[in-house]
């Protein structure tokens, strides 16, 4: 059983720089979740797809940050011009599209800008 | 907006206790409530979902309330052991697709 994947595990970059995540869904799974996590507090949504269709998006998520999902499987997480206040663990879920929605969550991209 | 708030933030006790963690979110109409683990450094373990039209679910040691009507939700870990010790995780799925997260407990078992 192929759970949820990101890539990579931790990236270290410089104030400035641009980053750029990735996420692999559970194969069968329709809808795909980014969060992002601080130290100490719960997760934060960020935005999420149905297939490729990115439905919506938090006011958490500026105009540096652009998510895609091209062809309905994987999704990228790009921020652009990374400030330190980015520093965090992004988290990516998947589900499947039902009453009963569970989302499961890939083991996350810690995030540091120095 | 929704708010979930968890208590307490951190709780210790020895080995063999049973354990109760809170929850309570602002709105109660929501969809389901889920609880989750985290290890340090980790992502998240799905533990249990109450669908809101249910009021617990079991699953092993572990057991899950919801009041709906009172925005509540309970935590019971049976017989706590040093490996249950993580940050345990509180979220609602309300109108919108995403879930709504609360802080979390951060549970110390001592052997």
């Amino acid at each position: 059983d192929t759970g949820v994947s990101q890539d990579p595990r931790h990236k270290i970059t410089k104030r400035g720089q641009n980053v750029t995540f990735r996420c692999d869904p559970i194969s069968e799974h329709n809808r795909l979740y980014w969060y992002r996590q601080t130290l100490g507090q719960g997760p934060e949504f960020l935005t999420y797809f149905q297939n490729e269709a990115q439905l919506e998006k938090s006011r958490l998520l500026s105009d540096r940050f652009s998510a895609e999902r091209p062809k309905g499987s994987f999704s990228t997480l790009e921020i652009q011009r990374t400030e330190q206040g980015d520093s965090a663990m992004y988290l990516c879920a998947s589900s499947l599209a039902s009453p009963q929605e569970t989302q499961y969550f890939g083991p996350g991209t810690r995030l540091l800008v120095l | 907006k929704q708010e979930v708030t968890q208590i307490p933030a951190a709780l210790s006790v020895p080995e063999g206790e049973n354990l109760v963690l809170n929850c309570s979110f602002t709105d109660s109409a929501i969809y389901n409530l889920q609880w989750f683990r985290q290890d340090p450094g980790k992502g998240l373990t799905s533990l249990l979902l109450i669908q809101s039209s249910q009021r617990e679910q079991t699953s092993g040691r572990l057991n899950a309330s919801l009041d709906k009507s009172s925005g509540r939700s309970t935590l019971y870990i049976a017989a706590s052991q040093p490996g249950d010790s993580a940050t345990y995780l509180c979220a609602v799925r309300a109108g919108r697709r995403a879930l709504t997260f609360g802080s979390g407990t951060r549970l110390q078992v001592q052997p």
